[in-house]
């Protein structure tokens, strides 16, 4: 069965802090990866996916990811948080005909 | 905008009630999926539709059901319902693999569900 495991729920930076989000998954398949952020009572918007070739994918808003495989991760970066990237994160592997996410991960960036 | 619509907003219901969310899919997509996002949780998938039917189905029992109109809107229905049922249930999208593999999926911005 597929999983994904997000390992920080809250994380709390400043603004101009790099900021990483780990995520590794369970899936024996080829694997789709996705990145999903839920601002604040809006919907989820996708920040990025990875379905094959480099394993360094760049998404919108600054964010970037790394798949790999050796390690089942595909952690999120941005080099510098800004007060804006206040969300809530979720790593995502698609599965068959679904996604299955992780728990998510609260970030407050202080100004 | 989302591109997927999802009504209503909000609802609050009353145990032993049922409830129907409806959604209507993204222009030019015909793979509606429904999730359920329970407090300080990841979104859990429910079930998908495609051509009417549903393709897959989660671990979900079946007071959840679903249909899908020829238009590819979608409706969830939840038969007596619990207080555990009270969620955010999130709509999604796309296009179908044959058209674009790559597609993610889009969200509606969900139907905040309150069982009292």
């Amino acid at each position: 069965a597929q999983s994904v495991s997000q390992h920080n729920h809250h994380v709390i930076l400043s603004e101009a802090a790099s900021l990483e989000l780990g995520c590794n998954y369970s899936y024996g398949g080829t694997v789709n990866l996705f990145w999903y952020v839920q601002y604040p009572g809006q919907h989820l918007q996708l920040l990025l996916k990875y379905f094959s070739g480099d394993p360094l994918v760049k998404g919108i808003k600054g964010f970037e990811a790394e798949f790999i495989k050796s390690k089942f991760s595909f952690n999120l970066r941005k080099p510098s948080v800004q007060w804006c990237d206040t969300a809530e994160y979720f790593c995502a592997v698609n599965g068959f005909q679904k996604l299955v996410f992780g728990t998510g991960t609260r970030l407050l960036v202080s100004p | 905008d989302a591109g997927v619509t999802q009504s209503p907003t909000h609802l609050i219901k009353t145990r032993g009630q049922q409830v129907t969310l409806r959604c209507s899919p993204k222009s030019g997509h015909d793979t509606v999926s429904w999730y359920q996002q329970a407090l300080g949780q990841g979104p859990q998938f429910i079930f998908q539709y495609y051509e009417e039917e549903e393709r897959q189905r989660g671990n979900f029992p079946d007071r959840f059901s679903g249909h899908q109109f020829p238009n590819y809107s979608s409706e969830l229905n939840v038969n007596a319902l619990l207080l555990g049922d009270s969620a955010l249930y999130l709509c999604a999208s796309r296009p179908t693999p044959a058209v674009n593999y790559r597609s993610g999926y889009t969200f509606g911005s969900g139907t905040r569900l309150t069982v009292v």
